[in-house]
């Protein structure tokens, strides 16, 4: 089992919509969570930080944490073609950072 | 603010070349740094990290070696580049421990 799993796949959907992305982890010594949105042959952005279980909104997005479950989310309300981008669940404990596979996101107009 | 540089860009290597790719940070003191390579449609492997100057620690067996000379300078280096090197590398850092990680802008790398 790897220790960070990402769903879903490739995802295409049309402008406004609301987007989901998960994540499950393995490691019950994960106590931070990020997302990072990474454009094609860029380096990745860190869009949301959170530590406790529970959501965190900012601005379209909001970061949703279940550590009962091994399970973080990432939503996206009213998409743009501007978040058409791969987004990369991150997790830490000490010095360790393990990513998620990512999900490329396309929004089409 | 703190600012990451990474440095080049993008590159073009021939296969037994030496690589060097450079990364600064600026507006913070004593940072842990790392090195991650990224190869297509996968994800961020991590390389290298340092705690401090002259302190790396290597996550991958490989034909690859980071240093640290001065305290917001992290350096990828190889003495002679294999195909399989090719990829894109990030740089990346942190204030301490559990803090928000932060990416330079990435070097792709080809290997020829």
């Amino acid at each position: 089992q790897k220790e960070v799993e990402q769903d879903p796949g490739p995802l295409s959907v049309p402008e406004g919509a609301i987007v989901s992305l998960n994540c499950t982890y393995s490691n019950s010594a994960f106590q931070y969570f990020m997302w990072y949105r990474q454009y094609s042959r860029k380096g990745p952005e860190l869009l949301m930080y959170t530590y406790s279980s529970g959501n965190k909104e900012d601005g379209r997005f909001t970061a949703q944490v279940d550590k009962s479950s091994k399970y973080i989310s990432l939503f996206i309300r009213d998409s743009q073609p501007s978040d058409s981008a791969t987004y990369l669940c991150a997790m830490t404990y000490g010095q360790n950072f393990v990513f998620g596979p990512g999900t490329r996101l396309s929004v089409l107009p | 603010s703190q600012t990451i540089h990474q440095w080049p860009a993008t590159l073009v290597q021939p296969v037994g070349s030496p690589l060097s790719l450079e990364c600064t940070v600026e507006g913070t003191s004593n940072p842990n740094l790392y090195w991650y390579r990224q190869a297509a449609g996968r994800g961020l492997q991590l390389l290298f990290y340092s705690v401090g100057i002259g302190q790396i620690s290597s996550e991958v067996p490989q034909n690859l070696s980071a240093s640290r000379p001065q305290d917001r300078q992290f350096i990828l280096s190889s003495k002679k580049l294999l195909l399989s090197d090719s990829g894109f590398y990030l740089c990346a850092w942190t204030l301490r421990a559990n803090e928000k990680l932060f990416f330079g802008s990435g070097t792709q790398l080809s290997v020829l």
